[in-house]
């Protein structure tokens, strides 16, 4: 089943702060988050694995909570260059095989 | 070398035809994918390969098939398609557990695309 991503879409000024949520139905052995900006491939920015492990190489942070099947992704003092569609992508590792099922997305803006 | 290419960038194609897609990543990666995205939505998962062999499918029609050639190259050969194919088709690579090493996740690196035209 598909992650279900909140809000669906947000406007920020420069340097505010924002939140998407992601939440699975199903238990999860990790999130991952990427960002997408039209036109373009989707970029990685953190894997986030169950027992607590964080991988990430940016400025983002994320959390994840295994209990609730949740995760969280926070842009803190927003850039222009943070504007994109986010996905998140969770990995329910039922058998050995391994896939990623991608929540709907989040639009973000950010102004001037 | 971070980099996943893809050719075309653009094809536009009729319903009898046949074409390939191609994909290839020099990371040293042992599992590819490929994904179909229509705009506004999320990527969906067609294929996995690991260590070169086809380990998911996701129910793709036989209109679309994948191949691996090697470790470094996969290719997705498209025939007989209809214009609801016409999309951007995604490829990924990542690295990959080894049989009897625990299990992880790994990120994706996704190549630039290419956008489907199906007339």
């Amino acid at each position: 089943q598909q992650p279900v991503q909140s809000p669906q879409a947000v406007i920020l000024r420069e340097g505010e702060d924002a939140v998407i949520n992601c939440s699975s139905s199903k238990a999860l052995y990790s999130v991952h988050w990427y960002r997408q900006k039209h036109g373009e491939a989707p970029i990685f920015l953190m894997i986030l694995l169950k027992g607590g492990e964080q991988k990430g190489h940016d400025k983002i942070s994320a959390s994840f909570n295994e209990k609730k099947q949740q995760s969280s992704l926070y842009l803190t003092a927003s850039q222009l260059s943070y504007s994109g569609t986010y996905f998140c992508g969770t990995d329910g590792r039922m058998d050995s095989s391994y896939k990623l099922i991608f929540g709907s997305g989040t639009r973000l803006l950010v102004r001037p | 070398d971070t980099e996943v290419t893809q050719t075309p960038k653009h094809l536009v194609m009729g319903m009898t035809n046949k074409k390939s897609l191609k994909c290839e990543q020099h990371m040293g990666h042992r599992a590819m994918y490929w994904y179909k995205q229509k705009a506004k939505k999320p990527p969906e998962l067609m294929f996995v390969y690991s260590y070169e062999k086809l380990s998911i499918n996701e129910s793709v029609p036989s209109r679309f098939s994948p191949e691996c050639p090697n470790s470094s190259l996969l290719n997705l050969h498209l025939h007989a398609l209809q214009p609801e194919d016409s999309a951007l088709y995604l490829c990924a690579s990542s690295q990959f557990y080894k049989a009897g090493e625990a299990m992880s996740s790994y990120e994706q690196y996704f190549g630039p695309g290419t956008r489907l035209t199906v007339t």
